[in-house]
């Protein structure tokens, strides 16, 4: 069965720090893979996408995620953490040539002071 | 309009009634998406339009909901007989592609609570 799991439902770090937020993706024919986040009582907002190009996507805000074909993951990272980022993070595939859009639970990212 | 709206904002109903959830979508965009947030749960996929019709409406739980879009724009999902387990906060998104690589503008959200 298509699948995408986040592998933690919470991650915590210091501001200026480095975020690192895992997603794996059941293996099937080569997806569509984006990450969104959700602020607040906001709509949510993409981040970035991979869509067979270069492996190494860079997004808004200083975001990054490498799609690794070999470990069927696409780990969502930023090198400095801003107290700004606290959101719900979204992994999300679309398996090629369908339409169905599968999220992951989420995870929460807190930035402490 | 500038983004996708949804209405309305917030939905209270009695269990057994009926609803209805209207999307309007970005202008052009022909791809329309519906999806039920649950409390600390991602969003999940109910149904997918591409112009009028439904091109996958597999995520529709049961035959209690029903979305249609008649002139390929705005869309309404139609809940029937409702149940406190509908309560949930329904999305939608639209997309200007055929093809669920291309990014979907999501809206804010209708909260239906069901008591």
């Amino acid at each position: 069965a298509q699948s995408v799991t986040q592998l933690d439902s919470h991650v915590s770090v210091s501001e200026g720090t480095p975020v690192l937020l895992r997603c794996n993706y059941s293996s099937s024919y080569s997806p569509s893979l984006f990450w969104y986040v959700q602020h607040p009582n906001k709509g949510l907002q993409l981040l970035l996408k991979y869509t067979s190009a270069a492996t190494l996507v860079k997004g808004i805000n200083g975001f990054e995620a490498e799609f690794k074909k070999s470990e069927t993951s696409f780990h969502l990272t930023k090198p400095s953490a801003h107290m700004s980022d606290a959101a719900e993070y979204f992994c999300v595939v679309v398996y090629t040539g369908g339409f169905k859009t599968i999220f992951g639970a989420g995870t929460r990212l807190f930035v402490k002071a | 309009g500038a983004g996708v709206s949804q209405t309305p904002s917030n939905k209270v109903t009695e269990k057994g009634k009926y609803v209805e959830l209207r999307c309007d979508p970005i202008s052009g965009h022909t791809a329309l998406y519906w999806y039920r947030q649950s409390l600390g749960q991602g969003p999940e996929f109910l149904i997918y339009f591409q112009g009028t019709g439904a091109a996958d409406d597999s995520g529709l739980p049961n035959d209690r909901f029903f979305a249609v879009r008649p002139e390929g724009s705005v869309s309404t999902l139609k809940i029937q007989r409702t149940e406190r387990g509908d309560s949930a906060v329904y999305l939608c998104a639209s997309s200007p592609g055929g093809r669920g690589n291309t990014e979907a503008f999501f809206g804010q959200g209708t909260r239906l609570t069901v008591v």
